[in-house]
């Protein structure tokens, strides 16, 4: 089955500065390609996610990356603010059905 | 507009009685899934209904768990005897045409 792993597991920055987290798969038949946010106490929350036709995804300050080679995505947030801090999860899968495999999480904290 | 409404919000038991968490997914949406999330195995999708029709329960843990959407906007997800390895928080999750998934707040689900 599906392996997917991120890195970093937690990510500290200060306010103003960038964070960026990666997801590895391992199903090469995935081409949907999402983030969700997780806030303390409530549900994930789709971010962004990009489809593996597309190299890259921009929504104001967030972007999405793909490697679709290397197997690999990442998350980019600029200019990181203390709203942002919270539980990022991966979850690639086949866009064309309903499974997609949740990574292990990145716990953000934006230091003010 | 509401979105995934789930309720109770927390719930805490003895081992051994029934324990019955309920959903009602967002207006239209045909797609619903439960999942559950723990520290150890994080994200885990239990069942997905698609137009009520339970689809892939694959996920379920063993026989104590069942679930079951009598109809397009009630969907229940119940455990029978609970243990205390079932201590986990449960989502609910519902889609429509696309391939967001949207998430309810999770019900806390405590087994002495």
């Amino acid at each position: 089955g599906e392996n997917v792993e991120q890195h970093p597991s937690t990510l500290s920055v200060q306010e103003g500065d960038s964070a960026v987290i990666k997801c590895t798969y391992s199903d090469s038949a995935s081409n949907y390609f999402p983030w969700y946010k997780q806030e303390l106490g409530k549900g994930p929350q789709l971010i962004i996610d990009i489809r593996s036709n597309v190299g890259e995804k921009k929504d104001q300050r967030i972007a999405v990356t793909l490697n679709k080679t290397a197997k690999h995505f990442s998350l980019h947030i600029t200019e990181t603010q203390p709203e942002d801090s919270a539980v990022y999860f991966c979850a690639p899968g086949d866009g064309g059905t309903y499974k997609y495999i949740f990574g292990t999480g990145t716990r953000l904290k934006v230091l003010a | 507009d509401a979105g995934v409404i789930q309720s109770p919000r927390h719930e805490v038991t003895e081992m051994g009685q029934e324990v019955t968490l309920r959903c009602k997914p967002i207006s239209g949406h045909n797609s619903l899934f439960w999942y559950r999330q723990t520290m150890m195995r994080g994200l885990e999708l239990l069942i997905y209904f698609n137009n009520n029709v339970p689809i892939d329960d694959s996920g379920m843990p063993e026989d104590r768990f069942s679930a079951k959407m009598p109809n397009a906007s009630f969907s229940t997800l119940k455990i029978q005897p609970s243990e205390p390895r079932d201590s986990a928080v449960y989502f609910c999750a519902s889609s429509g045409t696309g391939t967001t998934q949207y998430f309810g707040p999770g019900t806390r689900l405590t087994v002495l």
